[in-house]
């Protein structure tokens, strides 16, 4: 069973409007969580990394949050751009894992206008 | 800065015959990653160096798969005889440390027919 589970597997939004992502993991103990953005044909880009004590970090229109007491995450996309339509892929790592890094299956958003 | 670079980009072979890919981490980055991604999925790991010792391989098929990090810097991933299902994406990643945030390269797409 994949540590990692994301939702929804995908979405369509239009221009404009906002969107939350969500994750949720069972990987323990936990070091870290971050969201890569993949836009199609390319390799994953980080867009925030939150450790154990950070409730949210923001990246220009993207806002992740963390709640580590339920292990649950989420990506907040503000003022969709056709630019966001990428593959969103939540990864955990364990302090004890030497980095491995467990991966989600990502979410699809598709933006149109 | 160049980032992770990969090659070749695409890559189409008949089964059973071999392919290597190639990747050329961020300069001073001491841990290196190959990962596997199918579509629509999150990437797999299959091997992580730190420097050119491969601590953690133990997804890797070793049966049709190698890969060497000679001298800690480039890596090659090689795969003979190719099958049907080796069709992904093959990502290489590269870190400052084990639980630092990885950088990844745009991938080569295999296709094996």
């Amino acid at each position: 069973k994949n540590q990692v589970e994301q939702s929804p597997q995908s979405l369509i939004i239009l221009e404009g409007k906002n969107c939350t992502l969500q994750c949720n993991y069972t990987v323990s103990p936990f070091s870290n969580l971050r969201w890569y953005k993949q836009d199609t044909g390319r390799g994953p880009v980080s867009l925030t990394i939150m450790t154990f004590s950070e409730n949210t970090k923001s990246n220009g229109r993207y806002t992740a949050t963390l709640d580590a007491d339920t292990k649950q995450s989420s990506l907040h996309i503000t003022a969709s751009q056709l630019s966001d339509s990428a593959s969103y892929i939540c990864v955990v790592s364990a302090t004890d894992s030497w980095g491995k890094l467990q991966f989600g299956a990502g979410t699809q958003v598709v933006v149109t206008p | 800065e160049a980032g992770v670079v990969q090659s070749p980009r695409y890559k189409i072979i008949e089964k059973k015959q071999p392919v290597a890919f190639w990747c050329n981490p961020i300069s001073g980055h001491n841990t290196l990653y190959w990962y596997l991604q199918n579509l629509g999925q999150g990437p797999e790991l299959l091997i992580r160096y730190e420097n050119e010792e491969a601590v953690d391989d133990s997804q890797l098929p070793k049966d049709r798969f190698s890969a060497e990090r000679l001298k800690g810097v480039d890596s090659t991933l090689k795969i003979q005889p190719a099958e049907l299902g080796d069709s992904a994406v093959y990502l290489c990643a590269s870190s400052l440390g084990s639980l630092k945030e990885a950088f990844f390269g745009q991938g080569t797409r295999l296709t094996v027919v």
